[in-house]
């Protein structure tokens, strides 16, 4: 059975930070990656999806890697600003069932001004 | 356009009530779902509806009926709701057919069950 863990639970940094956020998981055999962004009371937004058959992407200060021998994405925010707290969250979704994600339970993300 | 939209942003009924939650995206995709979230927690996933035909019920309790009229917009349809019941309501689209399946949330209700 597949499960996704984020570590770590809750970080805080400083702005201007580099940091990055862990994701695993136990079945190598997904078909994408996506990262979620959530504001407290909000809904989702999806920040970087990565495919099975890719190594990484990127959408601005934001890089997604994947590894998927290993079990392991990471996301990676470059020069943290105050705007980026909030939970990020890892869902896998597995071959032959793509429109089910499986979730970790998220990393809490406050950036201090 | 990348937006689901979802009304109402906030509902408040008792156990004897019936009300509606809606789901509205333009996108021309032809797969949505509803999703429940508890505060701290990750969501979990209800229905998804594939060409506006239920495609997946993760076992969800009969107070709670979904419907599809058409490729836009997706209804979840409450009654006897119990407080436990409380919680986010997050609407959410893909592309069915599509190399990547990525999902695109709604906002989300915020229902209160009394």
């Amino acid at each position: 059975k597949q499960e996704v863990t984020q570590i770590p639970a809750a970080l805080s940094v400083p702005e201007g930070e580099n940091l990055v956020l862990n994701c695993s998981f136990t079945d190598s055999a997904i078909y994408n990656l996506q990262w979620f962004r959530q504001d407290p009371g909000k809904g989702l937004t999806s920040l970087l999806l990565i495919q099975s058959s890719q190594r990484e992407q990127t959408s601005g200060r934001l890089n997604a890697s994947l590894d998927k021998s290993s079990g392991r994405s990471t996301l990676y925010i470059a020069a943290s600003q105050p705007g980026d707290s909030a939970t990020y969250l890892c869902a896998v979704s597995e071959a032959g069932n793509n429109r089910k994600l499986i979730w970790g339970l998220g990393t809490s993300l406050a950036v201090n001004p | 356009d990348t937006e689901v939209t979802q009304t109402p942003k906030h509902l408040v009924m008792g156990m004897t009530n019936k009300k509606s939650l809606k789901c509205e995206q333009h996108m021309g995709h032809r797969a949505m779902y509803w999703y429940k979230q508890k505060a701290k927690k990750p969501p979990e996933l209800m229905f998804v509806y594939s060409y506006e035909k239920l495609s997946i019920n993760e076992s969800v309790p009969s107070r709670f009926s979904p419907e599809c009229p058409n490729s836009s917009l997706l209804n979840l349809h409450l009654h006897a709701l119990q407080p436990e019941d409380s919680a986010l309501y997050l609407c959410a689209s893909s592309q069915e057919g599509a190399v990547t399946y990525e999902q695109y949330f709604g906002p989300g209700t915020r229902l209160t069950v009394t």
